[in-house]
């Protein structure tokens, strides 16, 4: 298993203003991923962080927007730049368990978003 | 890229009776399929999984089954309890260790 620990746990943000996310594992792990889910809906892929290089992202999530961090093997950020209430969400950091191996999501406890 | 599809999106049933929720996916390269439950407020949890080269699964009250022809799979609970009724998401993703698509979610209701 993966324990994740994400900060902040929930915060509220005015338009135009960007946030950090962080999440911190208690293991090193190759890839981190980051997911939304906005209230009511499933989880959509944002992005593919690995350590040492830069982040994939899916269709639909640019750069500019939602720039990653991965300084590390243990640790990732995630900034929702210029803000605006449709950011309004649960952003949850997951990794892989058991290296992977068995292919197991393991997830954070997501860090709610409220964009005035 | 791998598109998947979940239904119902909603489904009630009384206490003791089975659930069904199917997907079906769009990649034939797709290999690992995980079903996570989510319960109001807290994180997605897997509770069974099932690779391409098995075609059903069972944990306890939890079955999974797969058709790879048809690109479908479908999660069944048997003997549902109120402590079932939570939000359930079917995934895919082309092998093991990587990234995961979710389906839309089914909320399951279990009545007492």
């Amino acid at each position: 298993s993966a324990v994740i620990s994400q900060k902040p746990s929930r915060d509220i943000c005015q338009r135009g203003t960007s946030l950090t996310i962080q999440c911190q594992v208690d293991s090193q792990v190759t890839m981190m991923f980051w997911y939304r889910q906005q209230p009511g809906q499933s989880l959509t892929l944002i992005a593919t962080a690995n350590q040492g290089s830069e982040a994939t992202y899916e269709s639909g999530f640019v750069i500019d927007k939602f720039p990653i961090s991965r300084p590390n093997l243990t640790f990732s950020t995630l900034t929702v730049s210029n803000m605006s209430p449709e950011d309004s969400s649960i952003y949850l950091c997951s990794v892989l368990g058991d290296r992977g191996s068995t292919g197991e999501l393991f997830f954070g406890e997501g860090s709610r978003l409220t964009v005035l | 890229g791998e598109n998947v599809e979940q239904h119902p999106s909603t489904l009630s049933v009384q206490e003791g009776d089975s659930a069904v929720i199917k997907c079906t996916y769009s990649d034939s390269a797709s290999n690992y399929f995980p079903w996570y439950k989510q319960e109001l407020g807290k994180r997605p949890q897997l509770i069974i999984d099932i690779r391409s080269n098995v075609g059903e699964k069972k944990d306890q009250r939890i079955a999974v089954t797969l058709n790879k022809t048809a690109k479908h799979f479908s999660l069944h609970i048997t003997e549902t309890q109120p402590e079932d009724s939570a939000v359930y998401f079917c995934a895919a993703s082309w092998q093991a260790g990587t990234a995961l698509i979710f389906g839309k979610g089914t909320t399951l209701s279990v009545s007492s």
